[in-house]
């Protein structure tokens, strides 16, 4: 079964400056796909970047980056010029492209609670 | 706004009761996904559908069932509720599963609270 790791419990950065979050993940798989979802205190579950396992290319949106290093396992998310409205919990999750049992689903990491301070 | 709906956005209920959470998927999309966030548990998925059909399982209790009705709304129901299945219960919906492109999109969530 697959495992997803986020090593920081709660991270802080101030307004303007650059954050980057830790993923790890456990697979015995070749071709699956990571993400990250940010909720913030509203609850609701937002998309924030998607990453497929079978491109080099680290995955950009906007001010959010990753760093996906796939013999390492690790998926990092980059924050940069942070806002205030970046505060919140974040989800690293991983989603496999087989079929059987688990075909489709999200396995989460624990979250890390990012605060953005002014 | 994911275009997911879920109703009601929060329930208060007694111990031994059933409950019925609802969910609409976005236009056009097939599989509908449950998850379920506690406290002590994190998020964790329950069950898919796709195209009115089960298509996959997590550690949903026995206690819990879904389904998916022909205009693609699923509705998840609990029942023999206990103090511990206090939770958000999100539902997610995506067009499906074998496409490379698949994304879960999230509703914004049932709050259920059992007293």
């Amino acid at each position: 079964a697959q495992t997803v790791t986020q090593s920081q419990p709660e991270m802080s950065v101030q307004e303007a400056e650059t954050v980057t979050l830790s993923c790890t993940y456990d697979t015995s798989e070749n071709n699956y796909y990571l993400f990250w979802y940010k909720q913030p205190p509203s609850r609701q579950m937002i998309l924030v970047i998607r990453q497929e396992a079978y491109k080099q290319q680290n995955a950009t949106e906007n001010r959010f980056s990753v760093n996906f290093q796939k013999a390492a396992k690790s998926f990092s998310l980059k924050i940069s010029d942070s806002q205030l409205g970046d505060t919140a919990m974040y989800f690293c999750a991983f989603k496999d492209d087989a079929g059987g049992t688990s075909y489709g689903k999200l396995t989460f990491g624990q979250g890390t609670i990012l605060t953005v301070h002014p | 706004d994911s275009g997911v709906t879920q109703t009601p956005k929060h329930l208060i209920t007694a111990t031994g009761q059933r409950v019925t959470l609802r969910c609409s998927p976005r236009s056009g999309d097939l599989s509908v996904y449950w998850y379920q966030q506690s406290l002590d548990q994190g998020l964790q998925f329950l069950i898919q559908y796709y195209n009115g059909e089960e298509r996959a399982k997590g550690n949903i209790l026995e206690r819990f069932s879904a389904q998916q009705f022909p205009d693609l709304h699923s509705e998840l129901n609990l029942s023999s509720l206990e103090l511990g299945d206090s939770a958000l219960y999100f539902c997610a919906s995506s067009v499906a599963p074998g496409f490379s492109t698949d994304t879960q999109y999230f509703g914004p969530g049932t709050r259920l609270t059992v007293l």
